[in-house]
């Protein structure tokens, strides 16, 4: 079975605050996703990375930065959180790189930032 | 541009009735298409999936049905339960099949 998981369920941050999110796959995937969701939006890629220290930019880059040391660990950051990024945030991760292959999403950090 | 809509971010069912959930697409382009479902506090999970060769798949309650040449997708629940309120995305593989593009999301409450 897949897991996905995210460091924090929760999480209640200050404005210009610097904020880690972390999220790790015990499957080997090869790809990693950082979505937002948002009432209305749907859900809105931020970053994905195809390998270890490989990244490109989604949607909505603008505000976010990622890291991927390791394989099994993609970590999203907010250089400094603002409140517009006040939001439930996801992570999932891929097995390969075909249009079939199913994304597979943690549970989820609901960010406020105040 | 979204390329992937959900014009209905709400649908409320009785019990036992169907759910027929709606998806547009407009790229001509898109090949797969994937439902997933979202319950509160969790991430979301794979529904079911159709490939643009087929117009239907069927899983279980679960049937999504493909028309390419009005670019629509809808998923037919029969019959609805309690437990399928959740919030429903309908999804499309973009850039070169390795990114999923989410529509908004459609809201579905059965009702007792």
């Amino acid at each position: 079975d897949v897991k996905v998981t995210q460091s924090s369920r929760y999480l209640v941050k200050r404005t210009g605050e610097k904020v880690f999110l972390e999220c790790v796959q015990d499957m080997d995937h090869e790809n990693m996703f950082w979505y937002r969701q948002d009432p209305g939006l749907g859900l809105r890629l931020i970053y994905f990375s195809y390998d270890v220290k490989m990244k490109e930019k989604g949607d909505i880059p603008e505000g976010y930065s990622v890291s991927r040391e390791k394989k099994e660990r993609f970590s999203l950051i907010l250089e400094s959180a603002s409140t517009n990024q006040t939001s439930m945030y996801l992570c999932a991760s891929k097995p390969g790189s075909t249009s079939t292959d199913t994304q597979y999403f943690g549970p989820g950090t609901r960010l406020t930032v105040l | 541009d979204q390329q992937v809509k959900q014009n209905s971010p709400s649908l409320s069912v009785q019990e036992g009735r169907i759910s027929i959930l709606n998806c547009d697409y407009t790229n001509s382009m898109f090949d797969y298409f994937l439902w997933y479902k979202k319950y509160p506090a969790e991430g979301p999970t794979f529904l079911i999936s159709i490939s643009s060769i087929k117009d239907k798949n069927e899983d279980g309650r679960f049937t999504v049905f493909l028309n390419k040449s009005a670019k629509h997708l809808s998923l037919h629940i029969v019959p609805s339960q309690p437990g399928d309120s959740a919030v429903y995305f309908c999804a499309a593989p973009t850039g070169g099949g390795n990114k999923l593009t989410f529509g908004t999301g459609t809201q579905l409450k059965v009702e007792l």
